[in-house]
């Protein structure tokens, strides 16, 4: 199984630049989520899906947008990117209605911007 | 809005022996989850344990065990018998309604 896979694992961008992160799961979860990990941080919620077609916003969802236009897609858009957006960026994906399900992350993608 | 406080950033134990991470959040739900996740160097995510929160009992998993506190809103993960592999970075984690949110971290070192 591949569960979570996340594109590109790298990627160096200069500031103003727009790149879209994809996130795709063959595990039939309903709940998607993107984070972003900045050192002493921890991970904080951008945004999140609660099924195809919805999204919601999380605790840093300025500068982001996300679209869920399939169940086992979850895009995570930079319009104009900027240096504070210099982070490693995680995807993760669970089951709807079993909230004790434990979540399943991507490898990450760490994304520079200059 | 709901909130995982970790108040340690580093931790550090001796191989064989006991630690404790701390975990505090704040809710005014009554219905929610709560996990506690290990990040090694690889960066991949690892359950290491959950705990519901209608159930009083506290969760174990082998050497991992915590002590809920659901009035204290306190979620603490103990470890025993520390192994040099337990050395990683720590997560608590809260649930609710589907929204997952992620407490800062505790980095545990492991002397041997």
């Amino acid at each position: 199984n591949a569960g979570v896979t996340q594109t590109p694992k790298f990627r160096v961008l200069k500031t103003g630049q727009s790149m879209t992160l994809l996130c795709a799961q063959d595990m039939n979860h309903e709940y998607m989520y993107w984070y972003r990990q900045d050192p002493g941080m921890g991970l904080r919620l951008i945004h999140y899906s609660v099924g195809e077609g919805t999204t919601a916003k999380g605790e840093v969802p300025d500068g982001y947008n996300v679209s869920r236009l399939k169940k086992q897609n979850f895009l995570l858009g930079l319009e104009s990117a900027a240096p504070s957006q210099t982070s490693v960026y995680f995807c993760a994906s669970t089951d709807w209605g079993r909230m004790n399900t434990e979540a399943f992350f991507g490898q990450g993608t760490r994304l520079t911007v200059v | 809005a709901q909130t995982v406080t970790q108040s340690q950033p580093e931790m550090s134990v001796q191989e064989a022996e006991t630690v404790t991470l701390s975990c505090t959040y704040d809710t005014s739900e009554s219905d929610y989850y709560l996990f506690w996740y290990k990040q090694p160097p690889s960066r991949q995510m690892i359950l290491v344990i959950r705990q519901e929160a209608y159930k009083q009992q506290n969760a174990t998993e082998n050497r991992f065990s915590v002590n809920f506190q659901k009035a204290a809103k306190s979620f603490s993960l103990k470890i025993s018998d520390s192994q040099l592999g337990d050395a990683a970075m720590y997560f608590c984690a809260y649930n609710q309604g589907g929204k997952l949110i992620f407490g800062q971290g505790t980095e545990l070192s492991v002397k041997p």
